[in-house]
């Protein structure tokens, strides 16, 4: 089966900029995750998806950041303005609920650079 | 209480020889502990994972050994090969079921040398 599929992979952008990142999920999963993975540090979840419906935004700093999946498949995060903290890689993960497994396959991630 | 520890910060091991990572928690709650390995570029990949009422879990040379009690879990890599070199992190499940949303720990860069 396909895996992940991020893009862009890499972005850099000024501070106070706006970037968007897309995310097309395995076929069939339908919870999608958005981790933000700081250098050196573990992947941070900022918002979780089941279908087209948001289960999990609590650290998805909402004044500038803002997801959507719209038709249960795709989804997009977007950031705006940018600040130099939002600098990592943002990585896209999904999971098939309905096979009771607890496998998240994760894309390739996108790497912010802000400057 | 949301937080998994993991240590150390990196590691260098011989190839052949054994590589040890240890992670704690605080949050009894937590229902699934995977691990998880990320080469450069990539996304991390389930490698292992365990539930807290099993003690152990070994696949091929990949062991997590779990310590329900002391709220304490470590992986094991048997005869280390410099194709384990990698980032592992260390992740456990908060929420359980729809939710299934994972803490990770900080990672821990490791290079086998040949």
């Amino acid at each position: 089966e396909a895996g992940v599929a991020q893009s862009p992979r890499y972005k850099i952008i000024e501070k106070r900029q706006s970037v968007a990142f897309w995310c097309n999920p395995i076929s069939g999963h339908a919870t999608l995750y958005w981790y933000q993975q700081i250098l050196g540090q573990g992947p941070k979840l900022l918002i979780q998806f089941q279908n087209n419906g948001v289960v999990d935004d609590s650290q998805l700093p909402k004044d500038r950041f803002s997801a959507e999946r719209l038709k249960g498949v795709d989804s997009t995060l977007k950031i705006q303005p940018a600040k130099l903290e939002d600098s990592a890689v943002y990585l896209c993960a999904s999971r098939n609920p309905g096979t009771g497994a607890n496998v998240l396959t994760f894309g390739a991630g996108s790497r912010l650079t802000v400057l | 209480q949301q937080q998994v520890k993991q240590s150390p910060q990196s590691l260098i091991v011989q190839k052949g020889g054994i590589s040890i990572i240890n992670c704690a928690y605080e949050n009894t709650a937590f229902d699934y502990f995977p691990w998880y390995q990320q080469f450069p570029g990539k996304g991390p990949a389930l490698l292992i994972a365990i539930r807290p009422d099993v003690s152990e879990k070994k696949e091929g040379r990949f062991t997590i050994s779990f310590n329900k009690s002391a709220k304490q879990f470590s992986l094991h890599i048997m005869d280390s090969q410099p194709g384990d070199s990698a980032t592992y992190f260390c992740a456990a499940r908060s929420g359980g079921g729809a939710t299934n949303k994972l803490i990770f720990g900080t990672g821990t860069l490791l290079a086998v040398q040949p």
